[in-house]
């Protein structure tokens, strides 16, 4: 069974200034990598995946997350945050083939961005 | 539709209560998955749908859940004799397929009294 381990509930951090929200997961098998937004009143929307190829992800906004097989991570950065990022994160994992593709999602990161 | 839609956006019930909530996807995608939002916590996978076909209802989490897509495009989501702690954000998703981007819907709050 697949889970998902998002450390931190909640990050503050003032504009312009770097953030990293943590994300471990567990698997038996191999995986795809998922960070969503959720800005309020809004549903979930991607901001980047991993399935394959190089470990290090770009996504949309300025995102990047890094897959890191020996540590079982997905951790997303970003290296100046902006008002407009406060919103609930989420890191989901999916297993590969022989797997339901079904995500499971972490309980979430809220990221608080002050001016 | 331009987008995944759900309705309605806010639903207040009493206990015991019969609720069907309804999701449109987008109209080319074939896959459709409903998600369970408890607060504070991530969506939890219920059941979904490759067109009509519902090959996986093991996130559902009594047989009080429900749900349908019988023409393969617009699903509901039926919850009988609602309980308290059916209480939560109910989301629905669609993809063009079942390895593809699952695009989410405003999602619809159930608030059960």
């Amino acid at each position: 069974a697949q889970s998902v381990t998002q450390l931190d509930s909640q990050v503050p951090v003032f504009e312009e200034a770097p953030v990293e929200l943590r994300c471990n997961y567990s698997s038996s098998v191999s995986v795809y990598l998922f960070w969503y937004v959720q800005y309020p009143n809004q549903g979930l929307q991607l901001l980047l995946k991993y399935l394959s190829g190089s470990t290090l992800v770009k996504g949309i906004n300025g995102f990047e997350a890094e897959f890191n097989k020996s540590q079982t991570s997905f951790h997303l950065r970003k290296p100046s945050v902006h008002i407009s990022d406060t919103a609930e994160y989420f890191c989901a994992v999916s297993d590969l083939p022989g797997g339901s593709y079904i995500p499971t999602f972490g309980r979430g990161t809220s990221l608080i961005v002050h001016p | 539709g331009a987008g995944v839609s759900q309705s309605p956006r806010y639903k207040v019930t009493k206990r015991g209560q019969d609720v069907t909530l309804r999701c449109d996807p987008i109209s080319s995608h074939a896959t459709l998955y409903w998600y369970q939002q408890a607060l504070g916590q991530g969506p939890e996978f219920l059941t979904y749908f490759n067109y009509e076909a519902q090959p996986d209802k093991s996130g559902l989490p009594s047989d009080r859940f429900s749900a349908e897509r019988p023409e393969g495009s617009i699903s509901t989501l039926t919850i009988q004799r609602t309980e308290q702690r059916d209480s939560a954000m109910y989301r629905c998703a669609s993809s063009r397929g079942q390895q593809e981007t699952q695009y989410f819907g405003p999602g619809t709050r159930l608030l059960v009294l």
